[in-house]
């Protein structure tokens, strides 16, 4: 069985710095991207970015190239997002997320329960 | 950026009713579309992909329909477990877009 299984809640202030994971277990984990998904208090879902971890090459949306880090290790299969100065704007649910096919944009069957993140000073 | 516009943004239905969701790309985007359902603070769930595909384990009551710009998501009889928000999403061209989201109460 595939599973993602994320970090657990943070809650950080202003200009910290900050790296939630996810772990995927029950497949190869170095043959399907992985991306992150943002969901903002009571708000819609957007699309930030993935990673290959079989090579990792990543991509991003231009909403978030610069504002985060994609990043994963193979050895211990996990993914990773991380942000080196966190503002009151990142306070949101992050998604994990497998995608289904070969393609960095295909849709994804299995999340991950997501990890809130709050900041606030 | 490929825009996705869904409509309505929310709506009320009884159970036994079909409801209809409809999403609208801003450009051609092929069958590239797949529909999320969401409900209340839990991850989302894949139901349709290629945009008529049903995702394995996905009840038969959910299907998809168009190609090009215009894209129908239909639940044939409602059941009260359906209370979610639906996603559209494109995944044509980097990077995939959702629509907005359409919130599904029951009467």
């Amino acid at each position: 069985e595939v599973q993602l299984v994320q970090s657990g809640a943070e809650v950080k202030k202003p200009g910290e710095s900050l790296k939630i994971s996810c772990k995927g277990s029950g497949y190869i984990f170095t043959n399907y991207w992985i991306g992150w998904v943002r969901q903002m208090p009571g708000k819609g879902l957007e699309w930030m970015g993935v990673i290959y971890p079989g090579d990792s090459d990543t991509r991003y949306s231009p909403s978030f190239q610069g504002q985060v880090i994609i990043s994963a290790d193979k050895s211990i299969t996990t993914a990773y997002l991380q942000w080196s100065s966190l503002t009151a704007s990142d306070t949101a649910m992050y998604y994990c997320a497998r995608l289904g096919g070969i393609e960095a944009s295909d849709p994804s069957g299995n999340w991950g329960q997501g990890t809130l993140v709050t900041v606030s000073s | 950026d490929i825009q996705m516009t869904q409509s309505p943004s929310s709506l009320s239905a009884s159970v036994g009713d079909r409801v209809t969701i409809t999403c609208r790309a801003s450009q051609d985007i092929s069958y590239y579309l797949s529909w999320y359902q969401q409900r209340p603070g839990k991850a989302p769930k894949l139901l349709i992909y290629d945009a008529t595909s049903l995702e394995t384990g996905a009840p038969s009551r959910f299907s998809g329909s168009g190609s090009g710009t215009d894209f129908t998501f239909t639940i044939s009889s409602l059941q009260p477990e359906d209370t979610a928000t639906y996603y559209c999403q494109q995944y044509d061209n980097l990077p995939p877009s959702f629509g907005q989201g359409t919130k599904l109460e029951i009467k």
